[in-house]
């Protein structure tokens, strides 16, 4: 069993539209959670820490439930630069390794 | 600040071979890892290090070796090199913590023949 789970997608929305990503995790114990943007043949970049009360940062809000063991990402009002895969990462009690969900691709279309 | 470096950017290595990725961060983190990503599997951690002459293995450590003298510098070495080792590596660095921000290097894409 994989420690975060993710759906690959592809997901393709138009300009404007609200897209929502989930992921769960399997360690109960998990510490911290954060979302991450890779663009195509690029290196990942944080897009956000995701905190216990949830979070927002203009167009992206985060959440966390962690009775459920998910974390979720929802983007409103799409742009095309919204377009990536995007990696949800867990850390694990330990705090010294982190484990990658295999990503979302995300296409935002005109 | 160059954050974090990596070289080379690209590589083609026989099977049997050996070579070092090298990976450089000027940011004064302690924290310093290896991941691979492969189609499917997103990164998996090899190795990682809390500090200078402390190194830890990840998830996936078989085949490669690391060392930390520096602060600054976390080498990745292949032994004897495998066409299952076929990926996009990508060094990272933080300061300690599992609630710290990871800087990712740019990749090193290693093709085995």
């Amino acid at each position: 069993r994989k420690e975060v789970e993710q759906d690959p997608g592809p997901f393709n929305v138009p300009e404007g539209a609200t897209v929502a990503f989930n992921c769960t995790y399997s360690n109960s114990a998990s510490q911290s959670f954060f979302w991450y943007r890779q663009d195509c043949r690029k290196e990942p970049k944080l897009l956000m820490s995701v905190y216990s009360s949830g979070n927002e940062d203009g167009r992206f809000t985060a959440q966390l439930n962690r009775a459920s063991q998910y974390i979720s990402l929802l983007i409103r009002d799409s742009k095309l630069s919204d377009s990536a895969t995007y990696l949800c990462v867990v850390n694990m009690d330990t705090g010294n390794q982190f484990y990658f969900g295999t990503g979302t691709s995300l296409t935002v279309i005109p | 600040n160059a954050g974090v470096t990596q070289t080379p950017k690209f590589q083609v290595l026989k099977t049997g071979q050996s070579m070092t990725l090298q990976c450089a961060q000027d940011m004064n983190h302690e924290y310093m890892s290896w991941y691979r990503q492969d189609p499917g599997m997103g990164l998996r951690l090899i190795h990682y290090s809390v500090g200078a002459g402390i190194t830890d293995q990840g998830e996936v450590p078989n085949g490669y070796n690391v060392s930390r003298s520096t602060t600054e510098d976390f080498p990745l070495r292949l032994l004897s090199a495998a066409p299952s080792q076929t990926s996009v590596y990508f060094c990272a660095s933080s300061y300690v913590g599992g609630g710290e921000t990871q800087y990712f290097g740019p990749g090193t894409r290693l093709l085995v023949l």
